[in-house]
């Protein structure tokens, strides 16, 4: 059964600092993988997604990272600002009988102080 | 495009209650999804839609149904509402076709208390 995992939890670094967030994922078989945003009482926005078959993806400040065979996946977010403050999620497509449903990890909570 | 719009955005039930979130598409997306984002939590999903006129249960169906008469529209209903489904309620939409990123797009969800 595939699960996502996400760690820390929770984040907090000042205004500037370059930060890396992880995601694990148990099973290699995947069609991709998405980041998304959420801000408090928000929904989703979508940041950056991968197939399976790359190994990053860019945007902006961002850049995610995904290594199928060890089942991670790495957001870097570049010179970080306090409107970088949300929660940030990642998904794995799961190619099941499922309807290509979205596993989602519990989230990292970034706190970016001015 | 409007994307996938959601309403309501917030309802409060009482228990034994039933409501219908409505959840609409204008990407002529065929496949669509309804998740449930408990506090703290990743979503799952409850159920999901290959097409038109065919659903199937995801992770956690129980307490709800739903149908799916057009490509646009994927209404999820709560019949007997109770206090474990309270909860915040996205529709996703995803364009499953040879060729595509199988990317989802997220309404704006609905916020539901159970009380």
């Amino acid at each position: 059964k595939q699960e996502v995992t996400q760690i820390p939890a929770a984040l907090s670094v000042p205004e500037g600092e370059n930060l890396v967030l992880n995601c694990s994922f148990t099973d290699s078989a995947i069609y991709n993988l998405q980041w998304f945003r959420q801000d408090p009482g928000k929904g989703l926005t979508s940041l950056l997604l991968i197939q399976s078959s790359q190994r990053e993806q860019t945007s902006g400040r961002l850049n995610a990272s995904l290594d199928k065979s060890s089942g991670r996946s790495t957001l870097y977010i570049a010179a970080s600002q306090p409107g970088d403050s949300a929660t940030y999620l990642c998904a794995v497509n799961a190619p099941d009988n499922q309807g290509g449903k979205l596993i989602f990890g519990q989230g990292t909570e970034l706190s970016v102080k001015p | 495009n409007a994307g996938v719009t959601q309403t309501p955005k917030f309802r409060i039930l009482k228990i034994g209650q039933s409501m219908t979130l409505q959840c609409t598409q204008d990407m002529n997306h065929n496949y669509m999804y309804w998740y449930r984002q408990d506090p703290g939590m990743g979503l799952k999903l409850i159920y999901y839609s290959v097409g038109a006129g065919i659903t199937d249960k995801g992770e956690v169906p129980n307490g709800y149904n739903v149908s799916r008469s057009t490509t646009e529209d994927f209404p999820l209903r709560l019949e007997l509402a109770a206090p474990s489904q309270t909860s915040v309620y996205f529709c996703a939409s995803s364009p499953w076709t040879s060729g595509s990123l199988h990317e989802q797009y997220f309404g704006p969800g609905t916020r539901l208390t159970v009380t």
